[in-house]
């Protein structure tokens, strides 16, 4: 298994440029998710997702789009980037049922940079 | 909503020697879930240890154990025998009992910077 990859693992954009930040699993996982890693302020939720066709906003929602068509993939888009975005990105799968011995498994990140 | 604090941005530890990093935490959930992550220089975020709050005793992997006090909001984790490949950032977690949804998400502390030195 893979376990969860991300692509690309370096990113650097142009203010207003558009991107997809790519997320895929090999766990048949139901839940995914995407956090942000900014420094002094540890990780936070973008977006997640329950299942195929299904996403919900976390605590930081804003400029950033989600979709879900497959149990595999978990794409994030920012459709205009901002220096505000410039931060660490890393997306996450989780069994889904009860949570009680569910482990969340980390994709390696994508650092990217908004000038 | 809940909240992980972790107050000490820094800590350095001698190799062999034991060390405590410190979290609080807020909630009013009765049950609930707690982590402490170590992110290495490379990025990945890697599961050290987990505790469950029904579960009194305290939870134990290898050189990693934790501190659990309920009543107190309190979740310390003490890294035992430090060696030079346990420098990294370590960050706290709390997750809701609750399947489906947001109560799958993690919430983090600020994360602290743990050194090993010679």
């Amino acid at each position: 298994n893979a376990g969860v990859t991300q692509t690309p693992k370096f990113q650097v954009l142009k203010t207003g440029q558009s991107m997809t930040l790519q997320c895929a699993q090999d766990m048949n996982h139901e839940y995914m998710s995407w956090y942000r890693q900014d420094p002094g302020m540890g990780l936070r939720l973008i977006h997640y997702s329950v299942g195929a066709g299904i996403t919900d906003q976390g605590e930081v929602p804003n400029g950033y789009n989600v979709s879900r068509s497959t149990t595999e993939d978990f794409p994030l888009r920012l459709l205009s980037a901002a220096p505000s975005q410039t931060s660490v990105y890393f997306c996450a799968s989780m069994a889904g049922g009860p949570p009680r011995d569910n482990e969340q498994f980390f994709g390696p990140g994508t650092r990217l940079t908004v000038l | 909503a809940q909240t992980v604090t972790q107050s000490q941005p820094e800590m350095s530890v001698q190799e062999a020697e034991t060390v405590t990093l410190s979290c609080t935490y807020d909630t009013s959930e009765s049950d609930y879930y707690l982590f402490w992550y170590k992110q290495p220089p490379s990025r990945q975020m890697i599961l050290v240890i987990r505790q469950e709050a029904y579960k009194q005793q305290n939870a134990t992997e290898n050189r990693f154990s934790v501190n659990f006090q309920k009543a107190a909001k309190s979740f310390s984790l003490k890294i035992s025998d430090s060696q030079l490949g346990d420098a990294a950032m370590y960050f706290c977690a709390y997750r809701s009992p609750y399947s489906g949804g947001g109560g799958n998400k993690l919430t983090f502390g600020t994360g602290t910077q743990l050194k090993v030195e010679l």
